[in-house]
């Protein structure tokens, strides 16, 4: 079963907007969760990441917002420009040595 | 370079025929990990070596998979008597282990025709 579900599948953002897509997990044992990037023809990249002992983490355009008692966490693309137009996905893992366990992605396309 | 790489980017083959895969993790990392996309999906994990032991294995992983790192450097993922079912895009990382995986390779995409 999906152990990480991610939505939505699909946003149209306006250049300048704000970008949100959520994230949502079961197993209270996870305690690293990364944000990938991917573009098209190329494997994922590293964003972003937290760890449950911080609610929030602010990289650049880049936001989590992680609320440990929902077992949700959110990326938040700030002023979104057209560069940004890509795939996202969460992710979780016991470790960050482990396997991780990815969202289903969040295809975003930023219009300028 | 200093990346993740992987051989061959695209092979196309006949059900039935066995394929290999390569993957050169960045020189440092003695994680190496394999997991498998298909179109809209996110990436599912197949699996990790701790430099040439292998950790874990999905459950996806089928008897027809193996993977080998062999001097904990380079990996190949074997598939044999592929099915179409196995078209996907395989794709390596690689970690130091305490810093999570930052970026993958670019991926093998395998077509069974």
């Amino acid at each position: 079963q999906q152990q990480v579900k991610q939505s939505p599948q699909s946003l149209i953002v306006q250049k300048g907007g704000i970008s949100i897509i959520n994230c949502a997990y079961e197993n209270t044992a996870f305690d690293y969760f990364p944000w990938y990037q991917q573009f098209p023809g190329k494997g994922p990249a590293l964003l972003i990441a937290i760890r449950p002992d911080v609610s929030e983490k602010k990289e650049g355009r880049f936001t989590i917002s992680f609320n440990k008692s929902a077992k949700q966490f959110s990326l938040h693309i700030m002023d979104s420009q057209p560069g940004a137009s890509a795939t996202y996905f969460c992710a979780a893992s016991i470790n960050t040595g482990n396997q991780f366990y990815f969202g289903t992605g969040t295809s975003l396309t930023v219009i300028p | 370079d200093t990346g993740v790489s992987q051989n061959p980017r695209h092979k196309i083959t006949k059900r039935g025929q066995n394929v290999t895969f390569r993957c050169d993790p960045i020189s440092e990392h003695n994680r190496l990990y394999w997991y498998r996309q298909t179109l809209g999906q996110g990436p599912e994990f197949l699996t990790y070596f701790q430099n040439e032991a292998q950790l874990e294995k999905s459950r996806l992983l089928s008897d027809r998979f193996s993977a080998e790192r062999p001097k904990g450097s380079f990996s190949t993922l074997e598939i044999q008597r592929t099915e179409q079912g196995d078209s996907a895009m395989y794709l390596c990382a690689s970690s130091s282990g305490t810093g999570g995986i930052r970026c993958f390779g670019p991926g093998t995409r395998l077509t069974v025709t």
